[in-house]
C-alpha cells in the first residue's frame, strides 16, 4: 500500500530538549516536503527536499533542521523546541512539487510545555 | 508573496444541501489547483484537481470551477452527507525564482453536514 508514515503521531516534550519527527514514504517519490498546520494559517510548509542531499527552506523554517540521506526518508529535527513550536505537523511527498498528488502523513501532534 | 486565500472558514450545511468553498490566488502563472480533505485524525487527502487550460471539473457530487481572468477557484459539493464533514484545503501552484515550483495553501474550511 502507497504511503507516508510518520513516528510519533503524538509527543508531549519540554522546552530545549531536543526531538526528532520521523517521516518514510514507500512511492520512490523525489520530492517530500514537512507542513505544520496551525488554526486559522492554513498549511504552511517548513523545509522540502527535492531529492537525496538536496533540501532548502521552506516558509517557516526558522528552529527546524531536516535531512534527506536516503530517498524514503525525510526526519525533522526540532534542536531546541519553544512553545511557538506546538503545533500539528505533517509529512508530504509527491513526484513533482507542483503539479502531482502529493501524499501527506497521518500527522504528529506535538505540544512543548 | 504570493498567497491564497479560502472562505468561509467554517460552513454548516443541512444535510442534502449543497455547500461552496471559493479561493482567490494572487500568481497569474498559477496552472494547477487542487483541492484537499482532512478529516478528524488524519492527514490531507486529494480529493480533486482542476489544471489552468480547463474551466470545470466535475466527480460524482464534487465539482471545481476555475476562472482564470478572476483568479479565484471554487468547490462545489451537492447533495452533502454527513461523512463529507471535514476541513478543506484549496491550493495552487507558483512558481519561485531560483527554486522551482511550490503548492500555497489556503487557510482551510471546515465543514460541518448536520443530519
Amino acid at each position: 500500500e502507497a504511503q507516508v508514515t510518520q513516528n510519533p503521531r503524538y509527543l508531549i516534550t519540554v522546552t530545549g530538549k531536543k526531538l526528532t519527527v520521523t517521516c518514510s514514504q514507500n512511492m520512490n517519490h523525489e520530492y517530500m516536503s514537512w507542513y505544520r498546520q496551525d488554526p486559522g494559517l492554513g498549511l504552511r510548509q517548513i523545509y522540502y527536499s527535492m531529492n537525496v542531499e538536496v533540501t532548502d527552506k521552506g516558509d517557516v523554517p526558522e528552529g527546524y533542521k531536516v535531512s534527506r540521506k536516503e530517498k524514503r526518508n525525510f526526519p525533522l529535527i526540532l534542536e531546541s523546541p519553544s512553545p511557538n513550536q506546538t503545533s500539528l505537523y505533517f509529512c508530504a511527498s509527491s513526484l513533482s512539487p507542483d503539479t502531482d498528488t502529493q501524499y501527506f502523513g497521518p500527522g504528529t501532534r506535538l505540544t512543548v510545555l | 508573496g504570493e498567497n491564497v486565500e479560502q472562505h468561509p472558514s467554517t460552513l454548516s450545511v443541512q444535510e442534502g444541501d449543497s455547500a461552496v468553498i471559493k479561493c482567490t490566488y494572487s500568481d497569474s502563472a498559477s496552472n494547477y489547483f487542487p483541492w484537499y480533505k482532512q478529516e478528524l485524525g488524519k492527514g490531507p487527502q486529494l480529493i480533486i484537481d482542476i489544471r489552468s487550460n480547463v474551466g470545470e471539473k466535475k466527480d460524482q457530487r464534487i465539482a471545481v470551477t476555475l476562472n482564470k481572468t478572476a483568479k479565484h477557484f471554487s468547490l462545489h459539493i451537492t447533495e452533502t452527507q454527513p461523512e463529507d464533514s471535514a476541513v478543506y484545503f484549496c491550493a495552487a501552484s507558483i512558481l519561485i525564482y531560483n527554486q522551482g515550483g511550490k503548492l500555497i495553501f489556503g487557510q482551510g474550511t471546515e465543514l460541518s453536514v448536520k443530519p
